[in-house]
C-alpha cells in the first residue's frame, strides 16, 4: 500500500514564527504536491514537484515555500505564519505516468494564534 | 471559471437506497482525467474511482460507479447500497491533459454525504 505520511495531526503556532510541514512517500512517486483544504473552498493547490529539487508555484503560493531534496519527502515552510495560514493542510503524492492517481497523507490541522 | 462544479453542499440518503452526487467540469483539453475521493471525519482523502476521458464504459469499483456524460462534461459519483460508512464528504477532481508533470488535480467545493439509518 501507498503510504504518505505528515509530520503532525494537529501544530499549533505564534504569528510571525516559521513553521516546517513535513512529508514523506515510501512508494518512489515522482510527484509531490501540497494542498490546503478550507470550508467552502474544496482543496486548492500551493506548490508541486516533479521530480528532486523542482518546483512548480500552485493556485495560492503566496506566504508559502517548499523544498524537496530528496525524491521521498517534500516539505512546505511558511515563512512567517499568519493568522490567515490557519487551515488543513494536505500532502499527495502521485507517479509519473498513468492514471496519476494521488495519494494522500492524513493531514495537518494547523492554527496559527 | 470553475474547473470542477459540485452543486450540491449537503445530501442526505436512507441506508441501502442508491444516491447520485453531482460534479460537472470545464475543459478544452481533449485529453482529461476524472477523480472521486472520499473524505471520512478523520481527514484523509481516500480514492475511490477514476475515468479517462477516452473511456467509453463508465467506471465501476464495487458500489461505486461514475455516470460520464461526455458531451454534458458531467460525471456524476453513484452509490448503491448506501451504509453508513459512507457518509463523508466527497470531492470530485480532475486533471487535464497527459503530459508528464502536468498532472495537478482541480478539485471541487465538495458535497457532504449523510447516510440516515
Amino acid at each position: 500500500d501507498v503510504k504518505v505520511t505528515q509530520s503532525s495531526r494537529y501544530l499549533v503556532k505564534r504569528t510571525g514564527e516559521k513553521v516546517f510541514l513535513e512529508c514523506v512517500q515510501d512508494m518512489d512517486h515522482e510527484n509531490m504536491f501540497w494542498y490546503r483544504q478550507d470550508p467552502g473552498l474544496g482543496l486548492r493547490l500551493i506548490y508541486f514537484s516533479y521530480d528532486v529539487k523542482m518546483k512548480e508555484k500552485g493556485d495560492i503560493p503566496e506566504g508559502y515555500s517548499v523544498s524537496r531534496e530528496k525524491k521521498e519527502r517534500f516539505s512546505l515552510i511558511l515563512e512567517s505564519a499568519s493568522t490567515n495560514q490557519t487551515s488543513m493542510y494536505l500532502c499527495a503524492s502521485s507517479p509519473g505516468q498513468g492514471t496519476y492517481e494521488q495519494y494522500f497523507g492524513p493531514g495537518t490541522r494547523l492554527t496559527v494564534t | 471559471a470553475q474547473k470542477i462544479t459540485q452543486t450540491q453542499p449537503g445530501m442526505f440518503v436512507q441506508e441501502k437506497e442508491a444516491v447520485t452526487l453531482d460534479c460537472t467540469y470545464d475543459t478544452s483539453d481533449q485529453s482529461y482525467g476524472l477523480f472521486w475521493y472520499k473524505q471520512p471525519s478523520s481527514g484523509e482523502m481516500i480514492f475511490l474511482i477514476y475515468q479517462g476521458s477516452y473511456d467509453e464504459q463508465n467506471a465501476t469499483e464495487g458500489r461505486y460507479s461514475l455516470n460520464f456524460q461526455k458531451a454534458r462534461k458531467s460525471a456524476n459519483l453513484v452509490i448503491s447500497a448506501s451504509q453508513l460508512g459512507d457518509s463523508a464528504m466527497y470531492f470530485c477532481a480532475m486533471r487535464e491533459g497527459l503530459t508528464a508533470g502536468a498532472n495537478n488535480l482541480f478539485f471541487g467545493t465538495g458535497t457532504r454525504l449523510t447516510v440516515i439509518p
